[in-house]
Protein backbone atom coordinates (compact mmCIF):
# COMPACT_ATOMS: atom_id res chain seq x y z
CA UNK A 1 0.00 0.00 0.00
CA UNK A 2 1.53 3.49 -0.85
CA UNK A 3 2.07 5.74 1.95
CA UNK A 4 0.81 9.34 2.20
CA UNK A 5 1.95 11.48 -0.06
CA UNK A 6 2.75 15.23 0.04
CA UNK A 7 3.56 17.73 -2.73
CA UNK A 8 5.61 20.12 -2.87
CA UNK A 9 8.39 18.93 -0.74
CA UNK A 10 9.83 21.70 -0.28
CA UNK A 11 8.44 25.52 -1.12
CA UNK A 12 9.70 29.18 -0.89
CA UNK A 13 7.39 31.97 -0.63
CA UNK A 14 7.51 35.81 -0.13
CA UNK A 15 5.66 37.86 2.77
CA UNK A 16 1.90 38.36 1.47
CA UNK A 17 1.80 35.74 -0.71
CA UNK A 18 -0.47 32.41 -0.41
CA UNK A 19 0.55 28.98 -0.43
CA UNK A 20 -1.78 25.83 -1.82
CA UNK A 21 -0.18 22.38 -0.23
CA UNK A 22 -1.59 18.89 -0.55
CA UNK A 23 -2.01 15.61 0.61
CA UNK A 24 -2.99 12.34 -0.68
CA UNK A 25 -4.03 10.25 1.82
CA UNK A 26 -3.54 6.18 2.14
CA UNK A 27 -6.29 4.32 -0.11
CA UNK A 28 -9.36 3.84 1.61
CA UNK A 29 -8.60 6.95 4.55
CA UNK A 30 -11.22 8.81 5.05
CA UNK A 31 -9.21 11.43 7.31
CA UNK A 32 -6.90 13.49 6.98
CA UNK A 33 -5.70 16.17 9.30
CA UNK A 34 -2.95 18.63 9.14
CA UNK A 35 -0.62 19.54 11.53
CA UNK A 36 2.28 22.77 11.49
CA UNK A 37 5.90 21.67 13.24
CA UNK A 38 7.94 24.46 14.14
CA UNK A 39 11.38 23.85 16.42
CA UNK A 40 9.74 26.67 18.91
CA UNK A 41 5.89 25.11 19.15
CA UNK A 42 6.26 21.89 18.43
CA UNK A 43 4.04 19.74 16.14
CA UNK A 44 0.44 22.06 16.39
CA UNK A 45 -2.78 20.46 15.34
CA UNK A 46 -4.08 22.57 12.29
CA UNK A 47 -7.91 20.89 11.37
CA UNK A 48 -9.16 17.51 10.38
CA UNK A 49 -11.54 16.35 7.45
CA UNK A 50 -13.82 13.23 7.00
CA UNK A 51 -15.70 12.93 4.08
CA UNK A 52 -15.18 16.39 2.86
CA UNK A 53 -16.22 18.38 6.41
CA UNK A 54 -14.02 20.12 8.14
CA UNK A 55 -14.49 17.82 11.45
CA UNK A 56 -12.18 19.64 13.96
CA UNK A 57 -10.17 22.68 13.99
CA UNK A 58 -7.36 24.15 16.20
CA UNK A 59 -6.73 27.12 17.35
CA UNK A 60 -4.91 28.49 14.01
CA UNK A 61 -6.17 32.35 12.41
CA UNK A 62 -8.52 32.36 9.36
CA UNK A 63 -5.85 32.23 6.85
CA UNK A 64 -5.32 28.69 7.34
CA UNK A 65 -7.94 27.07 5.40
CA UNK A 66 -8.52 23.42 4.03
CA UNK A 67 -10.76 21.40 2.10
CA UNK A 68 -11.33 17.67 1.42
CA UNK A 69 -12.47 16.51 -2.03
CA UNK A 70 -14.23 13.03 -2.99
CA UNK A 71 -11.75 11.06 -3.43
CA UNK A 72 -10.24 11.92 0.00
CA UNK A 73 -7.10 13.92 -0.82
CA UNK A 74 -7.30 17.05 1.01
CA UNK A 75 -5.52 20.78 0.61
CA UNK A 76 -4.23 23.72 2.75
CA UNK A 77 -4.30 27.07 1.79
CA UNK A 78 -1.70 29.79 4.15
CA UNK A 79 -3.25 33.28 2.49
CA UNK A 80 -1.33 36.47 3.48
CA UNK A 81 2.07 34.69 4.29
CA UNK A 82 3.89 35.91 7.59
CA UNK A 83 7.61 35.07 8.43
CA UNK A 84 6.30 33.01 11.23
CA UNK A 85 4.55 30.54 8.95
CA UNK A 86 7.58 29.34 8.00
CA UNK A 87 7.22 25.83 9.17
CA UNK A 88 7.23 22.14 8.15
CA UNK A 89 3.69 20.98 7.57
CA UNK A 90 2.84 17.07 7.86
CA UNK A 91 -0.75 15.25 6.92
CA UNK A 92 -1.52 12.70 8.55
CA UNK A 93 -4.37 9.99 7.24
CA UNK A 94 -6.13 7.30 9.14
CA UNK A 95 -9.51 5.35 8.91
CA UNK A 96 -11.20 7.93 10.48
CA UNK A 97 -14.69 6.69 11.51
CA UNK A 98 -14.05 7.39 15.10
CA UNK A 99 -11.72 10.72 16.51
CA UNK A 100 -8.38 11.32 15.62
CA UNK A 101 -7.53 9.95 18.90
CA UNK A 102 -9.03 6.44 18.17
CA UNK A 103 -7.37 5.72 14.88
CA UNK A 104 -3.26 4.90 14.21
CA UNK A 105 -2.79 8.11 11.91
CA UNK A 106 -0.20 7.76 9.42
CA UNK A 107 1.88 10.75 8.49
CA UNK A 108 3.42 11.67 5.35
CA UNK A 109 6.53 13.46 4.51
CA UNK A 110 5.46 17.04 4.57
CA UNK A 111 6.19 20.00 2.75
CA UNK A 112 8.70 22.13 4.30
CA UNK A 113 7.11 25.70 4.00
CA UNK A 114 9.88 29.14 3.93
CA UNK A 115 8.76 32.26 4.42
CA UNK A 116 11.50 35.13 3.00
CA UNK B 1 -5.34 23.38 24.66
CA UNK B 2 -4.59 20.59 26.77
CA UNK B 3 -0.31 21.07 27.26
CA UNK B 4 2.24 18.74 27.61
CA UNK B 5 5.68 18.82 28.44
CA UNK B 6 8.31 16.84 27.65
CA UNK B 7 11.93 16.53 29.16
CA UNK B 8 14.10 16.24 28.20
CA UNK B 9 14.28 18.52 25.55
CA UNK B 10 18.19 16.94 23.71
CA UNK B 11 19.32 13.86 25.08
CA UNK B 12 22.90 12.88 23.49
CA UNK B 13 24.03 9.69 25.07
CA UNK B 14 26.48 6.85 24.32
CA UNK B 15 25.49 3.38 22.55
CA UNK B 16 24.56 0.64 25.66
CA UNK B 17 23.38 3.39 28.20
CA UNK B 18 19.94 3.25 29.35
CA UNK B 19 17.42 6.85 29.14
CA UNK B 20 14.51 7.84 30.17
CA UNK B 21 12.18 10.14 28.45
CA UNK B 22 8.82 12.12 30.62
CA UNK B 23 5.72 13.20 29.22
CA UNK B 24 3.49 15.38 31.82
CA UNK B 25 0.60 17.26 32.05
CA UNK B 26 -1.96 18.87 34.24
CA UNK B 27 -4.57 17.62 31.95
CA UNK B 28 -6.22 13.83 32.06
CA UNK B 29 -6.32 12.20 28.66
CA UNK B 30 -8.44 9.50 27.41
CA UNK B 31 -5.07 7.92 26.10
CA UNK B 32 -1.21 8.67 25.51
CA UNK B 33 0.59 8.03 21.76
CA UNK B 34 4.16 7.64 21.60
CA UNK B 35 6.04 8.50 17.81
CA UNK B 36 9.28 8.63 16.78
CA UNK B 37 10.24 10.91 13.71
CA UNK B 38 14.01 10.62 11.80
CA UNK B 39 14.61 13.69 10.15
CA UNK B 40 12.87 14.37 6.84
CA UNK B 41 10.06 11.86 7.48
CA UNK B 42 6.85 12.38 9.26
CA UNK B 43 6.18 10.88 12.60
CA UNK B 44 5.71 7.62 13.41
CA UNK B 45 3.45 5.37 15.65
CA UNK B 46 4.93 3.25 18.24
CA UNK B 47 2.76 2.87 20.84
CA UNK B 48 -0.73 4.00 22.00
CA UNK B 49 -1.58 3.12 26.22
CA UNK B 50 -4.88 3.20 27.34
CA UNK B 51 -5.11 2.51 30.58
CA UNK B 52 -3.99 4.52 33.92
CA UNK B 53 -0.72 2.16 35.25
CA UNK B 54 -0.46 0.20 31.94
CA UNK B 55 2.83 -0.38 30.99
CA UNK B 56 3.80 -1.73 27.03
CA UNK B 57 7.02 -3.19 26.53
CA UNK B 58 8.52 -3.08 22.36
CA UNK B 59 11.46 -4.72 22.37
CA UNK B 60 14.13 -2.54 24.23
CA UNK B 61 11.50 0.38 24.59
CA UNK B 62 9.26 0.31 27.72
CA UNK B 63 6.20 2.99 28.20
CA UNK B 64 4.60 3.39 31.09
CA UNK B 65 1.11 5.59 31.43
CA UNK B 66 0.68 7.51 35.01
CA UNK B 67 -2.15 5.91 37.22
CA UNK B 68 -4.13 9.49 36.65
CA UNK B 69 -3.88 9.52 33.11
CA UNK B 70 -1.77 12.54 33.21
CA UNK B 71 1.73 11.84 32.37
CA UNK B 72 3.70 8.96 30.59
CA UNK B 73 7.18 7.96 30.30
CA UNK B 74 9.32 5.99 27.54
CA UNK B 75 12.57 4.00 28.63
CA UNK B 76 14.60 2.68 26.30
CA UNK B 77 17.43 0.27 27.40
CA UNK B 78 20.88 -0.82 26.07
CA UNK B 79 20.58 2.15 23.68
CA UNK B 80 21.48 1.83 19.70
CA UNK B 81 22.22 4.34 17.33
CA UNK B 82 19.22 3.07 15.12
CA UNK B 83 17.12 4.78 18.32
CA UNK B 84 18.15 8.41 16.93
CA UNK B 85 15.54 10.64 16.44
CA UNK B 86 13.04 12.94 18.06
CA UNK B 87 10.22 11.39 20.62
CA UNK B 88 7.26 12.79 20.98
CA UNK B 89 4.02 12.10 23.26
CA UNK B 90 0.31 13.35 22.13
CA UNK B 91 -2.55 13.41 24.48
CA UNK B 92 -5.81 12.10 23.25
CA UNK B 93 -8.43 14.05 24.45
CA UNK B 94 -11.38 12.71 26.39
CA UNK B 95 -13.73 13.54 23.27
CA UNK B 96 -11.35 11.06 21.41
CA UNK B 97 -11.09 14.32 18.86
CA UNK B 98 -7.89 16.11 19.68
CA UNK B 99 -4.95 14.91 19.52
CA UNK B 100 -2.27 17.48 21.62
CA UNK B 101 1.29 17.09 21.12
CA UNK B 102 4.81 17.62 23.34
CA UNK B 103 7.55 19.30 21.66
CA UNK B 104 9.81 16.21 21.70
CA UNK B 105 13.01 15.08 22.73
CA UNK B 106 15.41 14.80 20.76
CA UNK B 107 17.87 11.78 20.82
CA UNK B 108 21.44 11.04 19.46
CA UNK B 109 23.28 8.04 20.17
CA UNK B 110 26.89 7.72 18.95
CA UNK B 111 28.67 4.59 18.62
Amino acid sequence: KAGVTQTPRYLIKTRGQQVTLSCSPISGHRSVSWYQQTPGQGLQFLFEYFSETQRNKGNFPGRFSGRQFSNSRSEMNVSTLELGDSALYLCASSPGTSGIGYNEQFFGPGTRLTVL
Amino acid sequence: TQLLEQSPQFLSIQEGENLTVYCNSSSVFSSLQWYRQEPGEGPVLLVTVVTGGEVKKLKRLTFQFGDARKDSSLHITAAQPGDTGLYLCAGVSLSGYALNFGKGTSLLVTP
